[in-house]
């Protein structure tokens, strides 16, 4: 069995403030890929990072960065000097087994950024 | 623009009625997806077309029935659907299945009177 929790629903923030998003995961197989993804008001859904169960090294891409720590089984995102542009639902997903057949969005986490 | 086309935007249809969702991209993706998005809940997966056939099928109506014509193609054909089938549909693309990032349409949101 697979899941994902994003405990938070919703958060708001005002502009400019660092903000981090939380996912945790539960799997039994030692080969699995984490995603994030982001979903703006117009519905489509972007992809933004993929990891895969045997690269802990965390990431950085412009204001965005991912902690990912398979001892607590967490891959958490941080959005930095966040915008009103952040705002969106984001999820993370996860996929396991090599072929990565099974594929699971977690809830999702609702962002404001108020000006 | 999105890279994976999906039409019409909007739907609203009767119970009896038949119509069709259409999805199409130019990426080279060979697997291609449909999913079910209610408001406020995640999107969950339909069905999973990987070279064209028909490789996941998550236990839905059939209502619903998923046409590949060719790689670059997904139908959706609709007939005779409920009121609670009224949602976003979404459609998506990937290189490969279940490893590979997926690549999302804006979606069709559904209604059914």
């Amino acid at each position: 069995a697979q899941k994902v929790t994003q405990a938070q629903t919703e958060i708001s923030v005002v502009e400019k403030e660092d903000v981090t998003l939380d996912c945790v995961y539960e799997t039994r197989d030692t080969t699995y890929y984490l995603f994030w993804y982001k979903q703006p008001p117009s519905g489509e859904l972007v992809f933004l990072i993929r990891r895969n169960s045997f690269d802990e090294q965390n990431e950085i891409s412009g204001r965005y960065s991912w902690n990912f720590q398979k001892s607590t089984s967490s891959f958490n995102f941080t959005i930095t000097a966040s915008q009103v542009v952040d705002s969106a639902v984001y999820f993370c997903a996860l996929s396991e087994g090599a072929d990565g057949q099974n594929f699971v969005f977690g809830p999702g986490t609702r962002l404001s950024v108020l000006p | 623009d999105t890279e994976v086309t999906q039409t019409p935007k909007h739907l609203v249809m009767g119970m009896t009625n038949k119509k069709s969702l259409k999805c199409e991209q130019h990426m080279g993706h060979r697997a291609m997806y449909w999913y079910k998005q209610k408001a406020k809940k995640p999107p969950e997966l339909m069905f999973v077309y990987s070279y064209e056939k028909l490789s996941i099928n998550e236990s839905v109506p059939s209502r619903f029935s998923p046409e590949c014509p060719n790689s670059s193609l997904l139908n959706l054909h609709l007939h005779a659907l409920q009121p609670e089938d009224s949602a976003l549909y979404l459609c998506a693309s990937s290189q490969g299945t279940g490893i590979q990032p997926q690549h999302f349409g804006d979606g069709t949101r559904l209604s059914i009177l």
